[in-house]
C-alpha cells in the first residue's frame, strides 16, 4: 500500500503566479488535510476535506487560498497571486477514519 | 478552539538518558492524542498515539501517558540513542465530531549526544 504521495515536492514560483500543490491519499483513505509549516516552526491546520466536500477550512486564509478533492483524482491546494510570505512547506495528510493522520512528504514551495 | 502547548522547546541529553516532552491542550473534548516525529526535512512521521480511554501506553523504548483531568500528556523516550534527535510534535484532536483536525504543538527539539 503506497503512502500519501504529494507533487511536486518543489515548486518555485514568482510573486503573482498560481501555485497548484497536490496529494493523492493513501488508498481507501477518504479524508484529507492540508498543513503549513513555516521554517522551523510547527503545523499549522488549514483545510479538511472528504471527497467532494470541505468539511473545516478554517484555517485556510480565504482569500487566494482554494481547496478540492474531486470524486476522481488527488486532492489540490491552489494558490493564486503567490506572495513572498506564501514560501512555506505545505504537508497533505490522509485518514481512514477520524483519529490517526499518514502524512505525505510534503511541497517546499519557495516564491521569489 | 483547541488550544496546545508544548514544552520544552529544545531538549539536550545524554546517550541512554531519557528524554520527557509534555503537552497541555484546552478543549476536554479532545480524546486522540498522537505525536510525530520528524526529521530535517522529512515528513512527520507517527510514532506513537494514545486515546482518552486509556492513561499509558508503551511501545518499546516510547511511552506516552494521558492526564484527562489535568488535560496534559506526556511522551517518554527511554535510552536515548542518537537516531532519537529530531523535531517531536504531539497533537489533539476529537474524533467523535465530523472534524478530526489535530490542533499540533509547537516543537521540541531533541538533541541526543553520543
Amino acid at each position: 500500500n503506497a503512502g500519501v504521495m504529494q507533487n511536486p515536492r518543489h515548486l518555485v514560483r514568482r510573486r503573482g503566479q498560481e501555485a497548484r500543490l497536490r496529494c493523492s491519499p493513501m488508498k481507501g483513505h477518504s479524508h484529507v488535510y492540508w498543513y503549513r509549516q513555516l521554517p522551523e516552526e510547527g503545523l499549522k491546520f488549514m483545510v479538511y476535506l472528504q471527497k467532494e466536500n470541505i468539511i473545516d477550512e478554517s484555517g485556510m486564509p480565504k482569500e487566494r487560498f482554494s481547496a478540492e478533492f474531486p470524486k476522481e483524482g488527488p486532492s489540490i491546494l491552489r494558490i493564486q497571486q503567490v506572495v513572498r510570505g506564501d514560501s512555506a512547506a505545505y504537508f497533505c495528510a490522509s485518514s481512514p477514519n477520524l483519529d490517526t493522520q499518514y502524512f505525505g512528504p510534503g511541497t517546499r514551495l519557495t516564491v521569489l | 478552539g483547541e488550544n496546545v502547548e508544548q514544552h520544552p522547546s529544545t531538549l539536550s541529553v545524554q546517550e541512554g538518558d531519557s528524554a520527557v516532552i509534555k503537552c497541555t491542550y484546552s478543549d476536554s473534548a479532545s480524546n486522540y492524542f498522537p505525536w510525530y516525529k520528524q526529521e530535517l526535512g522529512k515528513r512527520p512521521q507517527l510514532i506513537i498515539d494514545i486515546r482518552s480511554n486509556v492513561g499509558e501506553k508503551k511501545d518499546q523504548r516510547i511511552a506516552v501517558t494521558l492526564n484527562k483531568t489535568a488535560k496534559h500528556f506526556s511522551l517518554h523516550i527511554t535510552e536515548t540513542q542518537p537516531e532519537d534527535s529530531a523535531v517531536y510534535f504531539c497533537a489533539a484532536s476529537s474524533v467523535n465530531t465530523n472534524a478530526g483536525k489535530s490542533t499540533f504543538g509547537d516543537g521540541t527539539t531533541l538533541t541526543v549526544k553520543p
